[in-house]
């Protein structure tokens, strides 16, 4: 089955700065890679979402670039700031009419 | 739009008992719902995806006279504890999708059996 690994566990920036989660996925035939924002005792929340027919997908301040050779792709969060606190998950599928596979999650933490 | 409520948000109840989830999507219809299960800091677990009108497939590990799945309409997904013990204490969580749309979640269900 699928398995997708996630670095850092936890990343603490400054606000203003950038913030670059990394996640890899190891089935090949996966093509649906979304990332959720988790804010402490609350839901999930898609934030983006990329199919492997695109390299990178932007959407104001995050963007996400994948890599389908190397099989990784990555969260970019620009001008960060302290309401971007929260743990981001990536996952991957084959596809959203597939079951996701979680990574284990990033603890972001924006110090003002 | 895409609304998925998830009933009750907390229980507290003995060893032994049985509790049940409800998960709805509010504003779509929900032709595939999953179940999953978090431990404090860390990752979602998927349980069981459920399609509307089919039985449940579960995931290598869970007990499927344990946790009973049903998903009866294209807006409810139940969840049944069954005969509860302190290890099934957990946060579970819901998530809907509507064909080729992407999961959202409910608000899940902090469980504690005492």
């Amino acid at each position: 089955g699928e398995n997708v690994e996630q670095h850092p566990s936890t990343l603490s920036v400054q606000e203003g700065d950038s913030a670059v989660i990394k996640c890899t996925y190891s089935d090949s035939a996966s093509n649906y890679f979304p990332w959720y924002k988790q804010e402490l005792g609350k839901r999930p929340q898609l934030i983006i979402d990329i199919r492997s027919n695109v390299g990178e997908k932007k959407d104001q301040r995050i963007a996400v670039t994948l890599n389908k050779t190397a099989k990784h792709f990555s969260l970019h969060i620009t001008e960060t700031q302290p309401e971007d606190s929260a743990v981001y998950f990536c996952a991957a599928s084959k596809g959203s009419n597939y079951k996701l596979t979680f990574g284990k999650g990033t603890l972001l933490t924006v110090n003002p | 739009g895409a609304v998925v409520s998830q009933h009750p948000s907390w229980v507290i109840c003995k060893s032994g008992t049985s509790v049940k989830i409800e998960c709805r999507s509010l504003d779509f219809q929900a032709t595939t719902m999953f179940w999953y299960r978090q431990f404090p800091k860390q990752s979602l677990m998927l349980m069981a995806t459920s399609n509307e009108g089919s039985k449940a497939t579960y995931e290598q590990g869970v007990e499927k006279d344990k946790f009973l799945i049903n998903h009866a309409s294209l807006t409810l997904s139940t969840l049944t504890v069954t005969s509860a013990h302190p290890e099934d204490s957990s946060f579970y969580i819901c998530s809907a999708r509507a064909i080729g749309q992407p999961q959202h979640f409910g608000d899940g269900t902090r469980l504690s059996i005492l």
